[in-house]
């Protein structure tokens, strides 16, 4: 268990809302994840950050954006929600000696409608 | 750049069958590999690493061997049960500027009694 929390679990907004999902850790970890699953395409990653205030863009980061003010909350906001950004989404911190391992929150389940 | 190729699903079996699930990779480098589960309404988990050629990554019954020359990471399982039933993803991870794991599409797992 690596101590991650995201909140909420669960959310369905309507299309142009803005939706801030939020993930949290407890050991200090400095490598976090933002990545959505969908069907038949694995995990994609949006963002991640290496250190409080230092993010940078993954391959799907296009209506999304992150912060991290914290070492332990990494912010994913959605400015104005769109249908195809109906997903779930997971938060993952990365550890080990090498820092290979990547180990993942229990997801949020988000709906725009 | 790299990816994960992974064989569809699902893939059915009876408990006590011989599971593979294939598992190839394109990378520049020399990346780290890994199957994850997923199980139901959780996050993934990590099943099982190899970090260089020909190490065997085990856990729980599964095993994959890292084969640099065939550029596979093959998932098996001598006798499979009903709660393996889950969703099992290939990852690669490689230090590119930034660490980054790229995941294979997935492929569900049903076991039946």
């Amino acid at each position: 268990d690596a101590g991650i929390t995201q909140s909420p679990r669960h959310k369905v907004t309507e299309t142009g809302t803005p939706v801030t999902l939020r993930c949290h850790q407890t050991e200090n970890h400095r490598y976090m994840y933002w990545y959505r699953q969908d069907p038949g395409h694995g995990l994609r990653l949006i963002h991640y950050s290496y250190g409080v205030k230092d993010t940078d863009k993954g391959e799907v980061s296009d209506g999304y954006s992150v912060s991290r003010s914290k070492t332990e909350d990494f912010l994913l906001t959605l400015e104005s929600a769109t249908s195809s950004q109906t997903s779930v989404y997971f938060c993952a911190i990365r550890e080990g000696a090498s820092l290979v391992e990547q180990y993942f929150g229990p997801g949020t389940r988000l709906t725009v409608t | 750049g790299n990816s994960v190729t992974q064989m569809e699903g699902p893939v059915t079996l009876s408990e006590e069958a011989f599971l593979t699930i294939n598992c190839t990779y394109t990378a520049t480098g020399y990346p780290s590999l890994f199957w994850y589960v997923q199980y139901p309404g959780e996050g993934l988990q990590l099943l099982l690493k190899a970090t260089k050629a020909d190490d065997k990554g085990s856990n729980k019954g599964f095993e994959a061997t890292y084969r640099k020359e065939t550029t596979s990471f093959h998932l098996e399982k001598g006798s499979v049960q009903v709660s393996d039933s889950a969703v099992y993803f290939c990852a690669l991870s490689e230090y590119t500027g930034g660490f980054k794991t790229i995941f294979g599409a997935g492929t569900r797992l049903f076991v039946k009694a």
